[in-house]
This record gives structure tokens, sequence and C-alpha cells, in this order.
């Protein structure tokens, strides 16, 4: 596609609850990335892929989350037994390995616990 | 772990004037250092990249520069406009991204 798309762009859910956020790359980028931002906060890191596998899972806050990208394309990032703590916006970014290596992010998914 | 700083957390200017952010890091082995402009709910739209073999970037009104020896990258704005205002963020690149936590710029018509 043209941009980072990234679905949805709001989700409230309650606490306990399961949810999925989805992240499509820019086309033919093999790297990328799931950030989560707090209110006036810079993006923190979660997980890198390259590639279908992750490649730097250090970010990630504990075992309730976790991200796959299964055909090196679209990465769905996966929170369980959400918390209120939970609650930020979600931001995927992606880049080509080849070039400049400049990073292009999507318009993130906000995601409320309640 | 790399560590990055940004200096002011917000700045409030008049229109036309030139104005100057900063971005200090820790650790000066990175790949590259690029600046972002994020608007009140919405993602991170890239500004200008430089790699680490290069010593600045420029595109229009925008100025970036990278000093790797000193770990500090400078923003300059030429002419601001009330369009300018969002909040800057500089990440510099190793084997992730590393963000600071922005500096939000108000630019008064």
């Amino acid at each position: 596609g043209a941009g980072v798309s990234q679905t949805p762009s709001n989700k409230v859910t309650e606490k306990g609850k399961y949810v999925e956020l989805r992240c499509d790359p820019i086309s033919g980028h093999t790297a990328l990335y799931w950030y989560r931002q707090s209110l006036g906060q810079g993006p923190e890191f979660l997980i890198y892929f390259q590639g279908t596998g992750a490649a730097d899972d250090s970010g990630l806050p504990n075992d309730r989350f976790f991200a796959v990208r299964p055909e090196g394309s679209v990465s769905t990032l996966k929170i369980q037994r959400t918390e209120r703590g939970d609650s930020a916006v979600y931001l995927c970014a992606s880049r080509s390995t080849s070039g400049t290596g400049e990073l292009f992010f999507g318009e993130g998914s906000r995601l409320t616990v309640l | 772990k790399q560590e990055v700083t940004q200096i002011p957390a917000a700045l409030s200017v008049p229109e036309g004037e030139n104005l100057v952010l900063n971005c200090s890091f820790t650790d000066s082995a990175i790949y590259n250092l690029q600046w972002f402009r994020q608007d009140p709910g919405k993602g991170l739209t890239s500004l200008l990249l430089i790699q680490s073999s290069q010593r600045e970037q420029t595109s229009g009104r925008l100025n970036a520069s990278l000093d790797k020896s000193s770990g500090r990258s400078t923003l300059y704005i030429a002419a601001s406009q009330p369009g300018d205002s969002a909040t800057y963020l500089c990440a510099v690149t190793g084997n992730q991204f590393y963000f600071g936590t922005g500096t939000s710029l108000t630019v008064i018509p």
C-alpha cells in the first residue's frame, strides 16, 4: 500500500478482555516495528520484525503481549487479559532495509481499557 | 542502553521567528538520526533523515544537523508559521529506534 495502515484506529475494551491490533506495512518493507506511546511521552519500543521473525522483542512489557507476522507482511499485536495500564496509542512503523532506512509510521491504534 | 533527550520540552514563539530544537544521545554508535513531526492524535510524519556519514540534511525551511562525536543533533526551522505547531521528535537508530520525549512547539500568529 501507499503508507502504513493500522486498524482499528480506536478500540475500547473492558479490563480482562483480549485485543488484537493490526498493522499493514508499506509494500516491500521487510522491517516492521511496534511502539507504544502514552500521553506526553515519546514512543516506547515493543518489538521489531525482520521478515517473519521477531528480531528483537525485548520491549514487550510482559507475557500478556505477543506479536506475529506469519507471512512477512501484515503483523498483529495481541494483548491478553488487558489491564487499564495498557491504555495507550499503539504505533506501527516499517522501513526498507535497503536504501536510507527511513522509518514510516501509521496513524496508530488508540486502545482504551475501562 | 541509548538515552535520547530533547530540550526544550516546550517552546512558544511568534510567527516568523527562526528557532532551533535540540536532541542529544548518549551512544554515538548510531546508523541514522531521524526527525519526526507529530500532530495531536496523529501518527509520526518523517521530516528529515541524516545518515551517520552525513552532517546535515535540508528540506524547505527545515535544516537538521548531526554531530555524532558530541552526541547532538539540531533541527532548525526558518521563518516559523502557525502550521508548524506540533510536537517534534528525534529518533536515533542502533539495533532499534530510540526516541526522545519530544519538543512541543507553538507558533503564535
